[in-house]
């Protein structure tokens, strides 16, 4: 059973350039939610997606914004770099219903360098 | 809103003592309780989770946690420490059951392990 996976691992990147960070889900699982970790810190929630559309919202300017595709799988843009966006960037999958909803699967992340 | 404190960021015990963990949470209803872990370079592997059934939950590699309502705690233990489990420490909690919500991390505690 593949777990989540997350492409690329590492991304260097100036200011001002965008990104796209890939995300597939846990098998089975069809939200997906991404998170970015900053040094030393503990993740913070940036969106979720679920039925293609984004449902809930963390406290991240629109410069952040996803995808998600009718296989499930998901896409992280970020526009507009600033040094400040490097971090890891985690992917979570999970059932929006039912006994196992509440459990949140996470990839190994993609660690993103802004120069 | 809800928010996790996670009181030490750095904790030290010697091999085979008592690991305990400390995590308080605020939340305005009751809450889904989470504790994950992250070793060098990974993502969060979820240790164990409290879902309103039993108070004393049990997670993998021997970890424990123990819900207290009153004193809004949901404290990491384990018996005995072993040098695998050094590694950062993660509490976070969610509303409605994590699959439908973001989760709000604390900021982890680090686990030292001295031989």
């Amino acid at each position: 059973d593949a777990g989540v996976t997350q492409s690329p691992t590492h991304l260097i990147k100036t200011r001002g350039q965008q990104v796209t960070l890939r995300c597939s889900p846990k098998s089975g699982h069809d939200t997906v939610s991404w998170y970015q970790q900053a040094l030393g810190q503990g993740p913070q929630f940036i969106f979720q997606y679920y039925e293609e559309e984004e449902r809930q919202r963390g406290n991240f300017p629109d410069r952040f914004s996803g995808h998600q595709f009718p296989n499930y799988s998901s896409e992280l843009n970020v526009n507009a770099l600033l040094l400040g966006d490097s971090a890891l960037y985690l992917c979570a999958s999970s059932l929006p219903w039912g006994s196992q909803r509440e459990t949140q699967y996470f990839g190994p992340g993609t660690r993103l360098l802004v120069l | 809103a809800q928010s996790v404190t996670q009181l030490g960021s750095h904790v030290s015990v010697s091999e085979g003592a008592l690991v305990l963990l400390r995590c308080n949470y605020s939340s305005s209803v009751p809450p889904y309780l989470f504790w994950y872990v992250q070793y060098p370079n990974q993502g969060l592997q979820l240790l164990l989770k409290y879902t309103s059934a039993a108070t004393l939950v049990k997670g993998i590699n021997g970890f424990e946690a123990e819900f207290k309502k009153s004193e809004t705690s949901f404290h990491l233990t384990k018996p005995s420490a072993h040098m695998s489990d050094a590694a950062e420490y993660f509490c976070a909690v969610s509303l409605s059951g994590g699959g439908a919500d973001g989760l709000t991390f604390g900021k982890g505690t680090h686990l030292i392990i001295q031989p």
